[in-house]
């Protein structure tokens, strides 16, 4: 079946980089999302990509895709505390009409 | 609002009992989906409605679930004889019909079933 696993933790310290990694199972997801979701906050959409695509930066973040390897990653540059949030992972089929979430990573930010 | 809205925000109820759960989408979003969170979990997809037809409902979990969406804008979510299992926050999303990719997602109506 669809799976989508994340590790549940990551701490930096403000100013550094935050890489968030990602494994899915299912080859023929199309889309790959990530999405935060801040204490008391809805899901907030971050970004996507297509599976035909390695990579898509947009301003502080950079999503990696390897679909050899389904694998994907969240970069943050300059890690701000206002980036304390829990980030999950997704993927769609072509379809769109269901997201399968990872069980989401807690970024805390040290000082 | 811009947003989805959703209400209640918080409910409970004694196991047993019926709800109701109420989901506005942002204006114009003709698809809209039901999505489960329990703690420390992602959401967990329920139903996806296309207008006023449920275009696939393969993540409700029993019969005791149940979705409509008459006039292809807001939506309520139904829950018959609640049980303690049910206790979550059910998360409501919208899309626009030229892109489904962006889900939008309201805040959530958070579940006790006691």
């Amino acid at each position: 079946g669809e799976d989508v696993e994340q590790s549940l933790f990551l701490s930096v310290r403000e100013g550094d980089s935050s890489v968030i990694n990602c494994t899915y199972t299912d080859s023929s997801s199309t889309y790959l999302y990530w999405y935060k979701q801040e204490p008391g906050a809805g899901l907030q959409l971050l970004t996507y990509i297509f599976s035909n695509m390695d990579m898509k930066q947009d301003q502080r973040l950079t999503v990696l895709l390897n679909k050899k390897d389904k694998h994907l990653s969240l970069r943050i540059a300059d890690t701000q505390t206002g980036d304390s949030a829990i980030y999950f992972c997704a993927d769609a089929y072509s379809s769109a009409s269901k997201i399968i979430f990872g069980s989401g990573t807690r970024l805390s930010i040290r000082p | 609002g811009a947003g989805v809205s959703q209400t209640p925000s918080n409910k409970v109820t004694e196991k047993g009992k019926y709800v109701e759960l109420r989901c506005d989408p942002i204006s114009g979003h003709t698809a809209l989906y039901w999505y489960r969170q329990s703690l420390g979990q992602g959401p967990e997809f329920l139903i996806y409605f296309q207008g006023t037809g449920a275009a696939d409902d393969s993540g409700l979990p029993n019969d005791r679930f149940f979705a409509v969406r008459p006039e292809g804008s807001v939506s309520t979510l139904k829950i018959q004889r609640t049980e303690r299992g049910d206790s979550a926050v059910y998360l409501c999303a919208s899309s626009s019909g030229t892109n489904r990719l962006e889900q939008y997602f309201g805040p959530g109506t958070r579940l006790t079933v006691t």
